[in-house]
């Protein structure tokens, strides 16, 4: 089946510092990724979604200056958390839509723990 | 507003015992349903999916059946195992984009 991987798996960074989170499609050309927010215990909330090409589509109460993505090409996504500060620590999960599969199915990222101090 | 809505966890359950969780979403017209997994450490992978009204998913031995009359889509198992135990989130679509459930975590004892 289609993988999306992420890298790193988990950093911990200082506050006021910039982190940079990779969302690569390794079998297929992904036109559409997603990036989620998932707290402890919690659901997964959905931030972004972005486009290969283009502006980001970001959800109602993200701040786009904030968390920066990135769609340069049809395999990479990336997500810049600016400026981080110790709320910002959470799961951040990632994931890519095939455009040859059947329907709308997302494959999904094994996700990225930030811990900011 | 639009929105799915699990059952609380978590769930502790006995290995062979019958699990259910369920699942209702309130969202106009009649979007696709789906069921992930998240096991301790990984990703979410699709567990099972239903496109339409009275459609049966089904993976793993794991079946949910979708019920347009009462906007439900809850998750079953005959006979669980240790190996099932992970978080389980029931997910709608909405204009391609994925609105999910607050997910169930499930313990299986041996």
């Amino acid at each position: 089946g289609a993988v999306v991987s992420q890298h790193p798996s988990w950093v911990i960074c200082k506050s006021g510092t910039s982190v940079k989170i990779e969302c690569r499609s390794l079998d297929f050309q992904a036109t559409t990724m997603f990036w989620y927010r998932q707290f402890p215990k919690q659901s997964l909330m959905l931030m972004a979604t972005s486009n290969e090409g283009s502006k980001a589509t970001y959800e109602q109460g993200v701040e786009k200056d904030k968390f920066l993505i990135n769609h340069a090409s049809l395999t990479l996504s990336t997500l810049t958390v600016t400026s981080a500060h110790p709320e910002d620590s959470s799961f951040y999960i990632c994931s890519a839509r095939d455009p040859s599969g059947s329907g709308n199915e997302q494959f999904f990222g094994p996700g990225t723990r930030l811990t900011v101090l | 507003g639009d929105s799915v809505t699990q059952m609380e966890g978590p769930v502790t359950l006995s290995e062979e015992a019958f699990l259910t969780i369920n699942c209702t979403y309130t969202a106009t017209g009649y979007p696709s349903l789906f069921w992930y997994v998240q096991y301790p450490g990984e990703g979410l992978q699709l567990l099972l999916k239903a496109t339409k009204a009275d459609d049966k998913g089904s993976n793993k031995g794991f079946e949910a059946t979708y019920r347009k009359e009462t906007t439900s889509f809850h998750l079953e198992k005959g006979s669980v195992q240790v190996s099932d135990s992970a978080v389980y989130f029931c997910a709608w679509n909405q204009g391609g984009k994925l609105i999910f459930g607050q997910g169930t975590e499930l313990s299986v004892k041996p």
